[in-house]
């Protein structure tokens, strides 16, 4: 039974771009969550995603959008991409809130 | 605005002894308080979940308290081991269905 995946696992952009973040949830999931993780901090939550809709939002810019899809997966795309994006993106998993989530390794994004 | 804080930063200690790791917080309305292991490179494990009206969680040599007047979580790790070494992260659910995390106590365990 495959758990979270989320894809790429590393990531090279420069400042001004656009980048998409892909998460797979574990099977029978239907609830993603988004994380921001910056170097020696906790996790920032970003937003949570359930039946295809943003069901709860972190304090974080319009920069920060997300998508469900049919299948419970979910993207997070982040325009115009600062230096301080730098960080870990974690994606979550759970079957409704944040009860149970299981976690991906996540995508380190590097911002040049 | 809820804080939380996890001290101490860093901790090193010989394999085999006790250890306890804290959490505070600052507004001690939570829904719930959730210990993770978090290790290098890797996404988050749940270790304990301690619901608002509970006191304590055990899960083998782990236990875990919470004591919401004080605003404060212990973790307690029995007899201490080379794999116990991670970052252990505390998070705090507060009633607007919103999650807290501290930024976590870096464990290394001398063998």
């Amino acid at each position: 039974d495959a758990g979270v995946t989320q894809s790429p696992t590393h990531l090279i952009k420069t400042r001004g771009q656009q980048v998409t973040l892909r998460c797979s949830p574990k099977s029978g999931h239907d609830t993603v969550s988004w994380y921001q993780q910056a170097l020696g901090q906790g996790p920032q939550f970003i937003f949570q995603y359930y039946e295809e809709e943003e069901r709860q939002r972190g304090n974080f810019p319009d920069r920060f959008s997300g998508h469900q899809f049919p299948n419970y997966s979910s993207e997070l795309n982040v325009n115009a991409l600062l230096l301080g994006d730098s960080a870990l993106y974690l994606c979550a998993s759970s079957l409704g809130g944040f009860v149970a989530q299981h976690f991906g390794d996540g995508t380190r994004l590097s911002i040049l | 605005k809820q804080e939380v804080t996890q001290i101490p930063a860093a901790l090193s200690v010989p394999e085999g002894e006790n250890l306890v790791l804290n959490c505070s917080f600052t507004d001690s309305a939570i829904y719930n308080l959730q210990w993770f292991r978090q290790d290098p490179g890797k996404g988050l494990t749940s270790l304990l979940l301690i619901q608002s009206s509970q006191r304590e969680q055990t899960s083998g040599r782990l236990n875990a308290s919470l004591d919401k007047s004080s605003g404060r979580s212990t973790l307690y790790i029995a007899a201490s081991q080379p794999g116990d070494s991670a970052t252990y992260l505390c998070a705090v659910w507060n009633r607007d269905d919103k999650i807290i995390f501290g930024k976590g106590t870096r464990l290394h365990i001398l063998p």
